[in-house]
């Protein structure tokens, strides 16, 4: 199993750009999430899924968008970037009471 | 929104020390998860605790969850610098899982 994996590891946006950030998981998981961690910060919530073609808001919705076609995917779009949405985006799913983390993407807006 | 505050937030000891990081909340919560986070990866859980007053032993840490559901503490004994990283706690509320993370206590183990 690859578990969580996320692409691209590396953008960089100039404001007023919009891009997707993928995220993938293998494990069959019906919990999918999307956390931003700003420097020296905890991780703040997104936006979470509880299962195909159904997602919510979580703390820092403003912004972003998601889909959840398919139980594997779960992409975040990020339309207009500004600068304050620089930082490092974790998707993560939950399987039997573990939250699995994938390696990040580091987004900076210019 | 739920706010979990983590003291210290740094600390720097020498190996052999022993240290413990603290996870306090207002808000109850039905679970609560500590972390480990090395720089440029994403969080690795060390342990879920769900029950009031429960305490769980993982090798050289232990972690506590208070009587009340609400605060949470982890303890290394003899640290190592295989310890080094940024520690977070995670509350979990609701039936969709939804967790809250502390800012985070950023140790460092010096040989």
């Amino acid at each position: 199993n690859a578990g969580v994996t996320q692409t691209p590891k590396f953008r960089i946006l100039k404001i007023g750009q919009s891009m997707t950030l993928q995220c993938t998981q293998d494990m069959n998981h019906n919990y999918m999430y999307w956390y931003r961690q700003d420097p020296g910060m905890g991780l703040k919530l997104i936006y979470y899924s509880v299962g195909a073609g159904i997602t919510d808001k979580g703390e820092v919705p403003n912004g972003y968008n998601v889909s959840r076609s398919t139980t594997e995917d779960f992409p975040l779009r990020l339309e207009l970037a500004a600068p304050s949405q620089t930082s490092v985006y974790f998707c993560a799913s939950i399987g039997l009471d573990t939250q699995y983390f994938g390696p990040g993407t580091r987004l900076t807006v210019l | 929104t739920q706010l979990l505050e983590q003291s210290p937030q740094f600390l720097s000891i020498q190996e052999g020390e022993n240290l413990t990081v603290y996870c306090n909340s207002s808000s109850v919560f039905s679970s609560l998860q500590w972390y480990r986070q090395e720089p440029g990866e994403g969080p690795v859980l060390l342990v879920t605790v769900v029950t009031g007053g429960e305490v769980k032993k993982l090798k050289r840490l232990t972690f506590q969850f208070g009587d009340a559901r609400k605060d949470s503490s982890l303890h290394i004994t003899a640290a190592q610098p295989g310890d080094t990283g940024l520690y977070l706690c995670a509350g979990g509320e609701g039936l969709f899982n939804k967790f809250y993370f502390g800012s985070g206590t950023k140790l460092n183990v010096k040989p």
